[in-house]
């Protein structure tokens, strides 16, 4: 089994809205990621978590807050976005951080602000 | 800073053969990936190479890496119609954790 599931699928929320995007992985990685995506674009890395322990943020504003619940489950929740930070988001898990631990993706979540 | 370019698109009849290339500038990658996008999907894995490799191949896929000019390729043989989409390579360097810089983003469309 090498998938990783992510809801919602869509979503659109308000700039005062709070919502939460879910990711889930059942490989018995321990190192999950978040991505941003917007169209035609490379993924661009936000967050990495390894062990549960946030190892990577790279210079995310501060409304994007994630959450590693435990080894299988990675959140992202959002508060007060703006309409620029519609992407496609997507988790990935690895078995680790170090050698040639491939990436598995997710689906994502496709986030609209409005 | 890392830097991967990739020609932004291509266009192949079915049955051809397709490559697709990249070039990277960190010479410290230690691995080099190929994933493909469908429209509104993620990303799925296809394969990759170590850096100490030149070439590996993997059914209708071939990986070619020139380390000394910084340029990898994938060649996707007898490709169908289903091999259309975004194609990204991405590197991970040494001491970078597991941290991915990906390519710009190859289309490929595939023409009956």
């Amino acid at each position: 089994d090498t998938e990783v599931t992510q809801t919602p699928k869509h979503l659109v929320m308000g700039m005062t809205n709070k919502k939460s995007l879910k990711c889930e992985q059942h490989m018995g990685h321990r190192a999950m990621y978040w991505y941003k995506q917007k169209a035609k674009k490379p993924p661009e890395l936000m967050f990495v978590y390894s062990y549960e322990k946030l190892s990577i943020n790279e210079s995310v504003p501060s409304r994007f807050s994630p959450e590693c619940p435990n080894s299988s489950l990675l959140n992202l929740h959002l508060h007060a976005l703006q309409p620029e930070d519609s992407a496609l988001y997507l988790c990935a898990s690895s078995q680790g951080l170090a050698g040639p631990y491939e990436q598995y993706f997710g689906p994502g979540t496709r986030l609209t602000v409005t | 800073g890392e830097d991967v370019e990739q020609s932004l698109f291509l266009s192949v009849r079915e049955g051809d053969s397709s490559v697709i290339n990249c070039t990277y500038t960190d010479s410290s990658s230690t691995y080099l990936y190929w994933y493909k996008q469908e429209p509104g999907a993620g990303l799925q894995l296809l394969t990759y190479i170590f850096s100490n490799m030149d070439m590996k191949q993997d059914q209708r896929l071939t990986v070619l890496l020139n380390k000394k000019d910084k340029h990898l390729s994938l060649r996707i043989a007898d490709t169908q119609t289903g091999d259309s989409a975004i194609y990204f390579c991405a590197e991970k360097v040494t001491g970078g954790g597991n941290k991915l810089t990906f390519g710009t983003g190859t289309q490929l469309k595939v023409e009956l």
